[in-house]
């Protein structure tokens, strides 16, 4: 069965713009989630989507918005980019609501800002 | 304010022996632990997790410990293999916390483990 699918894997964008990130979960999960990873915070929860509802929210600005279509896919964006927003953004997915069941993660969308 | 500690940045071990990987955490609303490996680039691969009602699970050569009275667990990895080698991550999560904990795992800062031929 398919894994979580994320695209694009490799972006360049540069400050000020803005970049939107998808996110497609196994088949049958309703929760997805996102993270960011970089080599100074580690890997971070940005917030958590289920049935179109975002859940729970990490400790991210503004600028960092997703959503969550009816198919259970997911998007990210992220708005007047910064270049300390370089890093792994990573989305997760599980069956139910996220929290004691185990979450699988895609590959990563790579996002450099020049 | 770290939650979830992985003390040790990196651990090395010859092939055929036991790799054990440590993780301490604070909070004691965590009950539920995973164990993720990860690759550079890559997103982190499930391997093994536990709940807070049990002290042990076993996967293979996968074994993760839990003692929730200092609230420490390990993975121990018997025997370890060459293709081992990678960054390993604890989480954490809170199962009964309600709505401020849904989706979101906790994370260590990683231990990097080689496995020598």
């Amino acid at each position: 069965k398919a894994g979580v699918t994320q695209t694009p894997r490799y972006l360049i964008k540069t400050r000020g713009q803005q970049v939107t990130l998808s996110c497609s979960p196994i088949s049958g999960h309703r929760s997805v989630s996102w993270y960011q990873q970089t080599p100074g915070q580690g890997l971070q929860f940005l917030f958590e989507y289920f049935s179109e509802t975002q859940r729970n929210k990490g400790n991210f600005p503004g600028r960092f918005s997703g959503r969550q279509f009816s198919n259970s896919r997911s998007e990210m964006n992220v708005s007047t980019l910064e270049l300390g927003d370089s890093a792994l953004y990573l989305c997760a997915s599980s069956r139910d609501r996220g929290s004691g069941n185990t979450i699988y993660f895609g590959e990563g969308s790579w996002l450099t800002v020049v | 304010d770290q939650q979830v500690k992985q003390n040790s940045p990196s651990l090395s071990v010859q092939e055929g022996r036991i790799s054990i990987l440590n993780c301490d955490y604070t909070n004691s609303m965590f009950d539920y632990f995973l164990w993720y490996k990860k690759y550079p680039a890559e997103g982190p691969t499930f391997l093994i997790s536990i709940s807070s009602i049990k002290d042990k699970n076993e996967d293979g050569r996968f074994t993760v410990f839990l003692n929730k009275s200092a609230k420490h667990l390990s993975l121990h990895i018997v025997p370890s293999q060459p293709g081992d080698s990678a960054v390993y991550f604890c989480a954490a999560s809170s199962v009964n916390a309600g709505g401020t904990s849904y989706g979101k795992l906790t994370f260590g800062q990683g231990t990097i483990l080689t496995v020598h031929p």
